[in-house]
């Protein structure tokens, strides 16, 4: 199995929701992360999970919290968000966080809309 | 600081044509890693290829190339025999062993190239 697989596909939520996205991978792989990608742009690092700990927040706002119940599942918890936070959420994984293993493998993100 | 440029915005190629996508970087570090990844409009990013730094030799993936230039520190994606699937936004990305800060290990991507393969 060498696929990353992120759950809803799409998520249309309101700014005072709470909403939950998923990502699992079943590659053995101990290096999580989330991305948020807006069109046309690059994907941007949020969260690093390296053998369940998280090890790098790269100043994302509070209103999103990551968790990363073991080391197949990662998921990133969504509450009061804004709609600048409407974008394409992507999750990946690699085998480590060593240049040998980084080889990042993506899942197909998350659609989020915030009305 | 590490970059990643690329220069093109949007290409476009011929169906059975070859094309050339183009990337730049910067760094001082001597060990990493080079790569270009596929978003179809699908979304799903796969990657393409992979360039280690210090291998000479330039890394080949079926109908795509690189050509690496290391002391000119570019990256360029060659795509022989365009196919319409092969319509997508292109990223070039670089990693480096460096732990300075913690970021060993993430992908340094470029702003992307939207390629269209017409019929």
């Amino acid at each position: 199995d060498t696929e990353v697989t992120q759950t809803p596909k799409h998520l249309v939520m309101g700014m005072t929701n709470k909403k939950s996205l998923k990502c699992e991978q079943h590659m053995g792989h101990r290096a999580m992360y989330w991305y948020k990608q807006k069109a046309k742009k690059p994907p941007e690092l949020m969260f690093v999970y390296s053998y369940e700990k998280l090890s790098i927040n790269e100043s994302v706002p509070s209103r999103f919290s990551p968790e990363c119940p073991n080391s197949s599942l990662l998921n990133l918890h969504l509450h009061a968000l804004q709609p600048e936070d409407s974008a394409l959420y992507l999750c990946a994984s690699s085998q480590g966080r060593l240049l040998l293993d980084n080889e990042q493998f993506f899942g197909p993100g998350t659609r989020l809309t915030v009305l | 600081a590490q970059t990643v440029t690329q220069s093109q915005p949007e290409m476009s190629v011929q169906e059975a044509e070859t094309v050339t996508l183009s990337c730049t970087y910067d760094t001082s570090e001597n060990n990493y890693y080079l790569f270009w990844y596929k978003q179809p409009p699908s979304r799903q990013m796969i990657l393409v290829i992979r360039q280690e730094a210090y291998k000479q030799q330039n890394a080949t993936e079926n109908r795509f190339s690189v050509n690496f230039q290391k002391a000119a520190k570019s990256f360029s994606l060659k795509i022989s025999d365009s196919q319409l699937g092969d319509t997508a936004m292109y990223f070039c990305a670089f990693t480096s062993g460096s732990n300075y800060g913690g970021s060993q290990g993430n992908l340094i991507f470029g702003k992307g190239t939207k390629l269209s393969v017409k019929p």
